[in-house]
């Protein structure tokens, strides 16, 4: 079964300043790869996805993702925090039938 | 606008208490699926169908229910049996994840209080 680590329970970054938060996962073969991001109180909104190819995905509002077989990661990454950024985020595997496998979640605070 | 419907967005329930939380979809997916999400411990997965009716249990099913009657409507009861049901519950919907087009679509969720 597959299995999805996220080290960082929170991460304090300023505005303007690079983000990278940390997926690890554990899969035998192949696995579908997801970021989801989430508000206080609402659903969760998907921000990338990885698949197959390649392997530097990007995604929206300036996000991007690189798998790395050999680390088993999936990391986030931004080049320019902003504000509006804050919000909690969450790492997801699938790949063992019809279902995604989460992550506990990174919650990024943003400061001014 | 096609999307997916949870209700009600807020509920308290009296322990001893079975409650059904509403989910429907107009995405036409096959696949749905019932997430609780607690602080610090992600989304864990309690039940999904495939199909209609036919469904799975996920991780922590015990002290739930479901059933899959119409392609739109999965609802989710919480009974009695549960022994801590106060959480926040996400519904989704999706085509075959296994496809390269593949993504759960989650409802706003609903979050249950038990007094």
């Amino acid at each position: 079964a597959q299995s999805v680590t996220q080290p960082d329970i929170h991460i304090t970054v300023s505005e303007g300043a690079s983000l990278e938060l940390r997926c690890n996962y554990s899969y035998g073969a192949t696995p579908y790869l997801f970021w989801y991001v989430q508000s206080p109180g609402q659903g969760l909104q998907l921000l990338l996805k990885y698949f197959s190819g390649d392997t530097l995905v990007q995604g929206i509002k300036g996000f991007e993702a690189e798998f790395k077989r050999s680390q088993s990661s999936f990391n986030l990454r931004k080049p320019s925090v902003h504000w509006s950024d804050a919000a909690e985020y969450f790492c997801a595997v699938g790949g063992d039938g019809n279902k995604l496998v989460f992550g506990a979640g990174t919650i990024l605070r943003v400061k001014s | 606008d096609g999307g997916i419907t949870q209700s009600p967005k807020y509920l308290f329930r009296k322990e001893g208490q079975n409650v059904t939380l509403s989910c429907e979809q107009n995405l036409n997916h096959d696949a749905m699926y019932w997430y609780r999400q607690d602080p610090g411990q992600g989304l864990r997965l309690i039940y999904y169908s495939q199909i209609v009716n036919d469904f799975q249990k996920g991780d922590i099913a015990e002290g739930y229910s479901v059933s899959r009657e119409k392609k739109e409507s999965f609802p989710l009861t919480v009974t009695s049996a549960q022994k801590n049901p106060t959480a926040f519950y996400l519904c989704a919907s999706s085509i075959d994840l296994r496809m390269g087009t593949g993504e759960l679509f989650f409802g706003e969720g609903s979050r249950l209080t038990v007094l």
